[in-house]
This record gives structure tokens, sequence and C-alpha cells, in this order.
């Protein structure tokens, strides 16, 4: 099956600056890469994905980066600000089973 | 519109004794999912429901887990005779169609197995 590498686990930037979290994939047949954000006692929600026809797709301050060579996506949160400080995990499916990263505790100092 | 919903949102339960959680989907959503998310881990996939298909429960921990979906709607997902591994936040999600279509949590039911 899948399985999803997620790095950093942990993450603190300074409110403006950038950050940039990895994942990386085991099967070249997956197509389709959500992000989540799950704020502490939250739901998970979905904040941008990418399929695999695509090299990268950008929605205001977040972008996602894939290289299907190299079996590894990435999501950049440009000018982060306190309310982008969550967990974040990246998944990867062919189909409809999502398989998750561990997660990154993303903090963002003031 | 109403998301998706969970209850109850949280249940302790001693060693042994069954529980059931539920899950109401976005109405109209045929597509429903299972996960459970343990403490400082990522969410790991359980059951999946599509329509009157027959579920792919391959990702099931034992046969104490159990799940159904009655009317293509509400699902219920049964543990029997818990452990205190089974402790996790339970979630469910769904989407409008298959997997490839973004998937909506619910809020989860933490699981405490004392």
């Amino acid at each position: 099956g899948e399985n999803v590498e997620q790095h950093p686990s942990t993450l603190s930037v300074q409110e403006g600056d950038s950050a940039v979290i990895k994942c990386t994939y085991s099967d070249s047949a997956s197509n389709y890469f959500p992000w989540y954000k799950q704020e502490l006692g939250k739901r998970p929600q979905l904040i941008i994905d990418i399929r695999s026809n695509v090299g990268e797709k950008k929605d205001q301050r977040i972008a996602v980066t894939l290289n299907k060579t190299a079996k590894h996506f990435s999501l950049h949160i440009t000018e982060t600000q306190p309310e982008d400080s969550a967990v974040y995990f990246c998944a990867a499916t062919n189909d409809y089973k999502l398989s998750f990263g561990a997660g990154t505790t993303v903090t963002v100092r003031a | 519109g109403a998301g998706v919903s969970q209850s109850p949102s949280n249940k302790v339960t001693e060693k042994g004794k069954d529980v059931e959680l539920r899950c109401d989907p976005i109405s109209g959503h045929t597509a429903l999912y299972w996960y459970r998310q343990s403490l400082g881990q990522g969410l790991e996939f359980l059951i999946y429901f599509q329509g009157n298909s027959a579920p792919d429960k391959s990702g099931l921990p034992s046969d104490r887990f159990s799940a159904e979906r009655t009317g293509g709607s509400v699902s219920t997902l049964t543990i029997q005779r818990t452990q205190q591994e089974d402790s996790a936040v339970y979630l469910c999600a769904s989407s409008q169609n298959t997997g490839m279509d973004t998937q909506y949590f619910g809020p989860g039911t933490r699981l405490t197995v004392l």
C-alpha cells in the first residue's frame, strides 16, 4: 500500500516568514494529493490539493508543488500569520483511500 | 449547509464494553469514510462506503470492529470488547462521489477506554 512520510514533525516560524512542509510517497500510481489543516480540537479541513497533471498550484498565501519523478510534494505558506498555527497533514491516493503523513505542528511566533 | 456530524463527541468506556459511534454525512454525499487518529499520529483509514456497493473494510484493525451504513446515509462504527489500545479520535468524512472529491470531515468522537 501507499506510505507517506512528512517532514518536519514540528516547525516554528516568525510571523511574516515562510513555512515549508515536505512529503514523500511510495506508490507511483498516486495521483491526488490533498493538504489538511487541523486546529487544536477541531476537525481537519482541506486547504489545498493538487492532481498529478499539474506541477504547482497556488491559492493566495498557500502553494503546493508536486514532483512525480521524485515522488514528493510540498506545501508552502508565505507571510505566515498567527492563525496559521495548526497541525498540517499531507495525503496521497490513487483512488479513495487517503494515506496520511504523520503531521507537522506549525507554530507562528508573534 | 450542514456539515458532517458525529455523536457522541466524547465517550469513556470500560475495557471489554461495546461502543457505537455515529456519523451523519453531508446530505447527498454518496461516499463515507471512517478514520482513526491516535495521539500525535496521522489519520488511519478504517472503512469506506460508496452508494450501494460492498464496503471496503480493508483498514479495520481487527474483527472487533464493524461498521454499517443504513439507507445510504447514516453510518455506525461498532467496537466490541473494547481494549485500551482502541483509545483514539474516530473521524468520519464524506465526499460527493469518489475519494478524488474533497473529503469533508466531522468533528470526531474521542474514545477513551479505561
